[in-house]
């Protein structure tokens, strides 16, 4: 199975720390996703790659930027934290460019920024 | 662009009871369809997905879903809730309108079972 793990399961950072949230795939997926979910709002996109240092924008990419040195690692940054950024962000990863490829999450990461 | 509907943010059900979570999706085109499910704390694992071989598509757990193009939907149904069914049930079309297939979720809609 593939396996997507996400270091940070908890975070608790103050206004203007730069953050940054790692994920790790182990299946050679060409495709990563860095969502935010929040109650009410669903999954929105922040940011994709589809491949090494190759990244697209999302819905909402304002306030982060993105990693992608390796292939397995994709990488999300804010820059400087602010409260409005408090959220669960899931990292997934999909092999290939197919809509009808599924998508395998990571556990998540819960910041709280106060 | 394309979207998707969830219907009612949250659903209770009895124990036994039938489950019935509705989606409904915009698209020009055959789209690509999925359920995905959240347990507490945990990220989201795919339940099932419409890929166009079959109106009628069986997932894990005991779910399906059924295709309907001429109502734009894709409800998820269970006959026979379980309480370990309690969670939060995302609907998530594919999209490719600049290059890469990107996905669009519902809102989501949390599952209660009630004993």
């Amino acid at each position: 199975d593939v396996k997507v793990t996400q270091s940070s399961r908890y975070l608790v950072k103050r206004t203007g720390e730069k953050v940054f949230l790692e994920c790790v795939q182990d299946m050679d997926h060409e495709n990563m996703f860095w969502y935010r979910q929040d109650p009410g709002l669903g999954l929105r996109l922040i940011y994709f790659s589809y491949d090494v240092k190759m990244k697209e924008k999302g819905d909402i990419p304002e306030g982060y930027s993105v990693s992608r040195e390796k292939k397995e690692r994709f990488s999300l940054i804010l820059e400087s934290a602010s409260t409005n950024q408090t959220s669960m962000y899931l990292c997934a990863s999909r092999e290939g460019d197919s809509g009808a490829n599924v998508l395998t999450f990571g556990a998540g990461s819960r910041l709280t920024v106060l | 662009a394309q979207s998707v509907t969830q219907l009612g943010s949250h659903v209770s059900v009895s124990e036994g009871a039938l489950v019935l979570l509705r989606c409904n999706y915009s698209s020009s085109v055959p789209p690509y369809l999925f359920w995905y499910v959240q347990y507490p704390n945990q990220g989201l694992q795919l339940l099932l997905k419409y890929t166009s071989a079959a109106t009628l598509v069986k997932g894990i757990n005991g779910f399906e879903a059924e295709f309907k193009k001429s109502e734009t939907s894709f409800h998820l149904t269970k006959p026979s809730a379980h309480m370990s069914d309690a969670a939060e049930y995302f609907c998530a079309v594919s999209d490719r309108t600049s290059g890469t297939y990107k996905y669009i979720f519902g809102t989501g809609t949390r599952l209660k079972v009630l004993a």
